[in-house]
């Protein structure tokens, strides 16, 4: 079956270090999406992207960067981890603008 | 800025009665609306997704959408225990492209059995 899966699930990494959480999907799908989840402020877009070479800053961009190099993959960079960036953090696809997106199960990462 | 705002409860519902979730959203461009259901420590999952003013029914679950007062909810008929989760409202514009979706802070919902 289809399916979209991230890796790690857990990580804890210190203040400063350069992170790279992996999302891989099989379903073929053009648009890819990395999502943040805090309590108090629900999902919110951090990069997506239409297709290979294409990404896009989301809502709450800034100290993440994406790169889209093949269809399946988008991984999130997080280039110096700060405390903030505590967070779970959901990669999704879909097929299509008006489609419903997918997720994947989730990477919960702690930053000390 | 998209807002969408959704009552953050907990809304408790006893088992087989009807359990209403409501969502407001600020940006009139809006076009697609989707509810996912988010159990604790597990990712969303699509429940439904509505285009169109009025109902549209899946089984238990019904959507409704009113453009004009920019409202959408959810209808889940014969409450089950396992129902019991976080519902969460989400809007995409229309344009084209593949801009994400602004979700709302969800609704816990409890079935009481």
């Amino acid at each position: 079956d289809a399916e979209i899966t991230q890796s790690p699930r857990h990580k804890i990494t210190e203040t400063g270090r350069q992170v790279t959480l992996a999302c891989h999907q099989t379903w073929n799908h053009n648009n890819m999406f990395w999502y943040r989840q805090d309590l108090g402020h629900g999902l919110r877009l951090i990069h997506y992207s239409y297709g290979v070479q294409d990404t896009n800053k989301g809502e709450v961009s800034d100290g993440y960067s994406v790169s889209r190099s093949n269809t399946e993959d988008l991984p999130l960079t997080l280039e110096s981890a700060a405390s903030s960036q505590t967070s779970v953090y959901f990669c999704a696809s879909s097929s299509g603008w008006n489609t419903e997106a997918f997720f994947g199960q989730g990477t919960r990462l702690t930053v000390v | 800025q998209k807002e969408v705002e959704q009552n953050s409860g907990p809304l408790s519902v006893p088992e087989g009665a009807i359990a209403s979730l409501n969502c407001t959203y600020s940006d009139r461009g809006s076009q697609s609306f989707f509810w996912y259901r988010q159990y604790s420590g597990k990712s969303p999952e699509l429940i439904m997704f509505i285009y169109s003013n009025g109902d549209k029914e899946d089984g238990r679950f019904t959507a409704q959408l009113n453009k004009a007062s920019q409202y959408v909810s959810l209808l889940i008929r014969d409450s089950q225990p396992s129902d019991s989760a976080t519902y969460l409202c989400a809007v995409r514009r229309s344009g084209g492209g593949a801009d994400g979706l602004t979700f709302g802070k969800g609704t816990h919902l409890i079935i009481q059995p």
